[in-house]
């Protein structure tokens, strides 16, 4: 059964500092992997789409590796913004699926 | 021009009533999903419907019926609600080639408290 985490549950930096956030699978068999974002009392906005046959995706400030074999996923996020405060969900479909594994997420609070 | 939208946006009830959530998306896609958030932010698929069948079904009590009049609408009827129940719902959308979904598009999430 796929189970997905991501450490650390919760991370405060100044801003302007880059910062890593990670997600692990325990089955690298996987359709793709997407990062969302969702901020308090919303819904969940995608942000980056990678499939299995990829290594990273690019969204402006934000990048998303994936390294299939290991289970991982990394989002990096550069120069952050008070903005990008919020809670960052990393997901994945199993191969044979059809629905997204959520992770538990990670609570970003970026200081002014 | 909302692309995934849910009523009602909160619903406080008391244990044992009957009630319903709707989703509805313009995106034209052909599958729709129900998902719970329960109070520790895990967020769970429920169901998925691909052209108003329905393709998955976890495990949920059958308290919990999903809808699908037709492909742009999937509402949820819950029965004889109970307190864990308490949770933010949440309906997604996808275009989906092949059943395997892409990007999944979510609505605000309906929270629902049962007292």
């Amino acid at each position: 059964k796929q189970e997905v985490t991501q450490i650390p549950a919760a991370l405060s930096v100044p801003e302007g500092e880059n910062l890593v956030l990670n997600c692990s699978f325990t089955d690298s068999a996987i359709y793709n992997l997407q990062w969302f974002r969702q901020d308090p009392g919303k819904g969940l906005t995608s942000l980056l789409l990678i499939q299995s046959s990829q290594r990273e995706q690019t969204s402006g400030r934000l990048n998303a590796s994936l390294d299939k074999s290991s289970g991982r996923s990394t989002l990096y996020i550069a120069a952050s913004q008070p903005g990008d405060s919020a809670t960052y969900l990393c997901a994945v479909i199993p191969l044979g699926g059809q629905n997204f594994v959520f992770g538990p997420g990670t609570r970003l609070s970026v200081l002014p | 021009d909302t692309a995934v939208s849910q009523t009602p946006k909160y619903l406080v009830t008391q244990m044992g009533n009957d009630k319903s959530i709707k989703c509805e998306q313009n995106l034209g896609h052909d599958t729709m999903y129900w998902y719970k958030q329960d109070s520790k932010k895990f967020l769970k698929i429920m169901f998925s419907y691909n052209n108003k069948e329905l393709i998955i079904n976890e495990t949920v009590p059958n308290r919990f019926s999903p809808k699908s009049p037709d492909k742009a609408h999937l509402n949820l009827h819950i029965n004889s609600l109970e307190l864990g129940d308490s949770a933010v719902y949440f309906c997604a959308s996808s275009l989906n080639p092949g059943l395997v979904p892409e990007t999944q598009y979510f609505g605000p999430g309906t929270r629902l408290l049962v007292l």
